[in-house]
């Protein structure tokens, strides 16, 4: 079956603290991952596509990378307004969905 | 560019009563999603729509739940009758194609079922 897991569930850093979120994926041919920053009361916001393993994507304080198992989404520097849930969605070459994780809950204190 | 229109935002009503939510995609895109996701939790597809066709509605729980897809543009979703179990954010996203493409969100109805 299609999985995608996010680790940790929740994460507090101090402003500036690096750290990075996991996505790990287990789906039958990987057609795109996805990155996207959901604020409270708000739906997900679309940060990166990565499409093959060895491929990175950077904006601003955010860089995402892909290895054939995993995804990562490195923060550096981070500062509170950082601070939101962060969810992966992988899509498979078999169907069309897009099957995403329970996301990382991100708290940055100043 | 104006973003995937949702309403009502938020909605309160009693078990067994039925509720409809609305949504209005970015002007172009063909791929219409509705999915539903509880507090805590990642979002869940309930249906897919391809112009007006239905492409994936494997998750849709078809005694209580329907959808529909008028002129290939605005979407409702229709509950009825509700369950508690069905308290939850209601996204609405779209898209240009299918599998690779970035969805674009609205910004949801919260439903509260009492």
């Amino acid at each position: 079956e299609d999985q995608v897991t996010q680790s940790p569930e929740a994460l507090r850093l101090q402003e500036g603290e690096s750290s990075s979120l996991n996505c790990s994926y287990t789906v039958s041919g990987l057609r795109g991952l996805f990155w996207y920053r959901q604020d409270p009361g708000k739906g997900p916001e679309f940060l990166f596509t990565l499409y093959s393993a060895g491929e990175e994507k950077e904006k601003e304080r955010l860089k995402a990378t892909l290895t054939k198992k995993e995804s990562f989404l490195h923060i550096t520097a981070p500062k509170p307004e950082d601070s939101a849930t962060y969810l992966c969605a992988a899509t498979t070459s078999g169907t069309y969905k897009y099957i995403f994780g329970t996301g990382t809950r991100l708290k940055v204190l100043a | 560019e104006a973003g995937v229109a949702q309403s009502p935002r938020y909605k309160i009503i009693e078990k067994r009563q039925s509720v409809a939510f609305w949504c209005n995609p970015i002007s172009g895109h063909a791929t219409l999603y509705w999915y539903q996701q509880i507090l805590g939790q990642g979002p869940k597809l309930l249906i897919q729509f391809q112009n007006n066709g239905v492409v994936d509605d494997s998750q849709l729980p078809k005694d209580r739940f329907s959808a529909e897809r008028l002129k290939g543009v605005d979407s409702t979703l229709k509950i009825q009758p509700a369950k508690l179990e069905d308290s939850a954010v209601y996204l609405c996203a779209s898209s240009l194609g299918r599998g690779a493409r970035e969805l674009f969100f609205g910004e949801g109805s919260r439903l509260t079922v009492l």
